[in-house]
């Protein structure tokens, strides 16, 4: 079946400092991917998305590109700031039915003045 | 923005009571979700509704789980009789056609 697996948090570093967080998925056929940030005390919010390989999403300042050939859809931001700080979920759907995500464990982020 | 609107924030029940969980989607969504999220664990799928049906649900969405949309605007989780692994944070969610979702800010259950 279908999964995602993304790094462990939390992830703490300082402010301006260049974030990376891992994503991987396992799926049949060709999922659209998706990040989703959650800020303390709130829901999901959609991030930024990929629908075929080879494509970028980008808000924000984060990117994140849809790799086929090995199946990431790792999420960067080069100069966080404090209120960057959440939990960021990976996660992928079927091409034609966006609504049932497919989630990540979800990574906190800690970034510090 | 329009939001999706859930209450209440947090719900306490006792274990074997019924519990009605409400959310109010964005107000031209025609596709309609729940998911959970047990503490530690993973954010899960429950069930989609559109056009006044359900649509696909997962194996966890048992006997003891319905969802109703009673009018035009709520979309309501009924959990008939609560067990204590229930307990857990429910995540309403919309959206339109082509649209990814958009969630609300979860209803913390706990069963006791």
């Amino acid at each position: 079946g279908n999964s995602v697996t993304q790094m462990e948090g939390p992830v703490t570093l300082s402010e301006e400092a260049f974030l990376t967080i891992n994503c991987t998925y396992t799926a049949t056929g060709y999922p659209s991917l998706f990040w989703y940030v959650q800020y303390p005390g709130e829901g999901l919010q959609l991030l930024l998305k990929a629908t075929k390989a080879d494509d970028k999403g980008s808000n924000k300042g984060f990117e994140a590109t849809y790799r086929k050939e090995t199946t990431s859809f790792h999420l960067e931001k080069g100069s966080v700031q404090v209120s960057d700080s959440a939990v960021y979920f990976c996660a992928l759907s079927r091409t034609d039915s966006w609504g049932k995500l497919q989630f990540g464990a979800g990574t906190q982020v800690v970034v510090t003045p | 923005e329009p939001e999706v609107t859930q209450t209440p924030s947090h719900q306490v029940t006792q274990m074997g009571q019924e519990v009605i969980l409400r959310c109010v989607p964005i107000s031209n969504h025609l596709y309609f979700y729940w998911y959970r999220q047990i503490l530690g664990q993973k954010v899960e799928f429950l069930v989609s509704f559109y056009n006044n049906e359900i649509s696909e649900k997962s194996e966890i969405f048992d006997d003891q789980f319905s969802v109703e949309r009673p009018d035009g605007s709520n979309f309501t989780l009924k959990i008939r009789s609560t067990k204590l692994e229930d307990s857990a944070m429910y995540f309403c969610a919309s959206r339109g056609d082509n649209s990814p979702l958009h969630f609300g800010n979860g209803t913390r259950l706990t069963v006791t």
